[in-house]
C-alpha cells in the first residue's frame, strides 16, 4: 500500500523567508505525486505535480517540489513566502484503483506566515 | 474550464430530514469523486465513480447514496444522518486512463459544509 508522511503538522516563517514543508512517500512502484493547498473553509487547488518526467517540479505562484527517489523524499519549498501562502498543504501519493485514482493523503502541513 | 462546482455551500439539516448535494464539471472527466473532510483532518475518500458506474465505495454507511445521473453530474443523497457527520463534503473530478499511465491529478469544488442537528 502507498502512504505518505508530512514532516511537520505545523511550520511558521516570516514573510519573505523561504518555505519547507516536507513530504515521504512509501510506494512499491514509480508514484505519481501531488501537492495540494486549502485555504480556510475551501476546496482544495492543485500546486504541483510528478508523473515521473522531470524530477524539479515547477507549479503555481513560485513553489516547486523535487522528486528524490533516493530519499523517497518530495518536499515542497518556495523561495519568499507570501501572506497569502498561509494555508494547509497536503502530500498526496495516487494509485490508480476501480477506474479513476485513489489519493493517500497525508495528514497535512498547517503553514503560518508572519509579518 | 478547470471548475467542480458545488451546491450549496452551506446546509444545515436535522436527523429525520432528506437532503442531497450536487456537483457539475464540464472538463468531460468520466471519473467523480465523494470525499468528507473533518476539521483539521485530510480528505477521507467515500466513493468513486466511472463513466457513470460506482467503482468504489469506502464502506460508507447507507444513509449516504451516491447518484451519477451522468458524465456531468454528481450527486449524493443524505437520509438520516447523525450530528457526527457533520462536515465539508468535497467533490472532485479526473480523467480515466484506459491503459496503464500516470495518474491524472484531480480537481476539487469548494464543497458543502453540511451541519447535522
Amino acid at each position: 500500500a502507498q502512504s505518505v508522511t508530512q514532516l511537520d503538522s505545523h511550520v511558521s516563517v516570516s514573510e519573505g523567508t523561504p518555505v519547507l514543508l516536507r513530504c515521504n512517500y512509501s510506494s512499491s512502484y514509480s508514484p505519481s505525486l501531488f501537492w495540494y493547498v486549502q485555504h480556510p473553509n475551501k476546496g482544495l487547488q492543485l500546486l504541483l505535480k510528478y508523473t515521473s518526467a522531470a524530477t524539479l517540479v515547477k507549479g503555481i505562484n513560485g513553489f516547486e517540489a523535487e522528486f528524490k527517489k533516493s530519499e523517497t523524499s518530495f518536499h515542497l519549498t518556495k523561495p519568499s513566502a507570501h501572506m497569502s501562502d498561509a494555508a494547509e498543504y497536503f502530500c498526496v501519493v495516487s494509485e490508480r484503483w476501480g477506474g479513476g485514482n485513489k489519493l493517500t493523503f497525508g495528514t497535512g502541513t498547517q503553514l503560518k506566515v508572519e509579518l | 474550464d478547470t471548475e467542480v462546482t458545488q451546491t450549496p455551500k452551506h446546509l444545515v439539516m436535522g436527523m429525520t430530514n432528506k437532503k442531497s448535494l450536487k456537483c457539475e464539471q464540464h472538463m468531460g472527466h468520466r471519473a467523480m469523486y465523494w470525499y468528507k473532510q473533518k476539521a483539521k483532518k485530510p480528505p477521507e475518500l467515500m466513493f468513486v465513480y466511472s463513466y457513470e458506474k460506482l467503482s468504489i465505495n469506502e464502506s460508507v454507511p447507507s444513509r449516504f447514496s451516491p447518484e451519477c445521473p451522468n458524465s456531468s453530474l454528481l450527486n449524493l443523497h443524505l437520509h438520516a444522518l447523525q450530528p457526527e457527520d457533520s462536515a465539508l463534503y468535497l467533490c472532485a473530478s479526473s480523467q480515466d486512463i484506459p491503459a496503464l499511465s500516470n495518474s491524472y491529478e484531480q480537481y476539487f469544488g469548494p464543497g458543502t459544509r453540511l451541519t447535522v442537528t
